[in-house]
């Protein structure tokens, strides 16, 4: 079975310029994740998404940072536009739509903001 | 806001010696995942478990759900050096969303 795959793995971006993220959850994961994960801390939940509704975006800076997922199966993170505190990594997660799965992780992108 | 406490923070053991971390959170939770983490890779599932008081193993891991459902530990016994890396808890918060929140991390270092 395929995992999470996420694209680009690194992407380097000078402030106030834009970068968005794919990515391709397991398939026939309903749940989808998208978490901020800085250098030396746990990962921070962004959005999650119910197919393509979002079940919780209270984390989300949402005066820059976007996210959909249009189809209930691909998503995409944006970021506009980019601050230096924005560097990260940034990790995509899918889950089954049961009460209780596992949640299965992405490679993650990692952003550098110069 | 919702918390996981991760604990210890960080450890350097000599291999072969067991190794024990921890979770809590004033939260209710109903699955609790353990996680490793090596540089540059995402996350992978060590340890899934689902019900208050459930106690399960997977090769020298083993992880409790505590009773109250607040709290989890993870042991390692017998380490190696390949056990390097970054150990995150996980919980799945008892509600409608399933919103899954993460510890800040243990980081374990292994001496041969």
């Amino acid at each position: 079975e395929a995992g999470v795959a996420q694209s680009p793995r690194y992407k380097i971006i000078e402030k106030r310029q834009s970068v968005a993220f794919w990515c391709n959850p397991i398939s026939g994961h309903a749940t989808l994740y998208w978490y901020q994960q800085i250098l030396g801390q746990g990962p921070k939940l962004l959005i999650q998404f119910q197919n393509n509704g979002v079940v919780d975006d209270s984390q989300l800076p949402k005066d820059r940072f976007s996210a959909e997922r249009l189809k209930g199966v691909d998503s995409t993170l944006k970021i506009q536009p980019a601050k230096l505190e924005d560097s990260a990594v940034y990790l995509c997660a899918s889950r089954e739509d049961r009460v209780v799965s596992e949640a299965f992780f992405g490679q993650g992108t990692r952003l550098t903001v110069v | 806001g919702q918390q996981l406490n991760q604990s210890p923070q960080s450890m350097f053991i000599q291999e072969g010696e067991d190794v024990s971390m921890n979770c809590t959170s004033s939260s209710i939770f109903n699955t609790w995942l353990w996680y490793k983490q090596d540089p540059g890779e995402g996350p992978v599932l060590l340890i899934a478990l689902y019900k208050a008081g459930e106690l399960t193993s997977n090769g020298r891991l083993t992880a409790q759900f505590g009773i109250t459902r607040k709290d989890s530990f993870l042991n390692i016994s017998a380490s190696i050096p390949s056990d390097v890396g970054i150990y995150f808890c996980a919980g799945q918060l008892a509600s409608n969303t399933g919103k899954l929140i993460f510890g800040q991390g243990t980081t374990l270092q292994v001496k041969p």
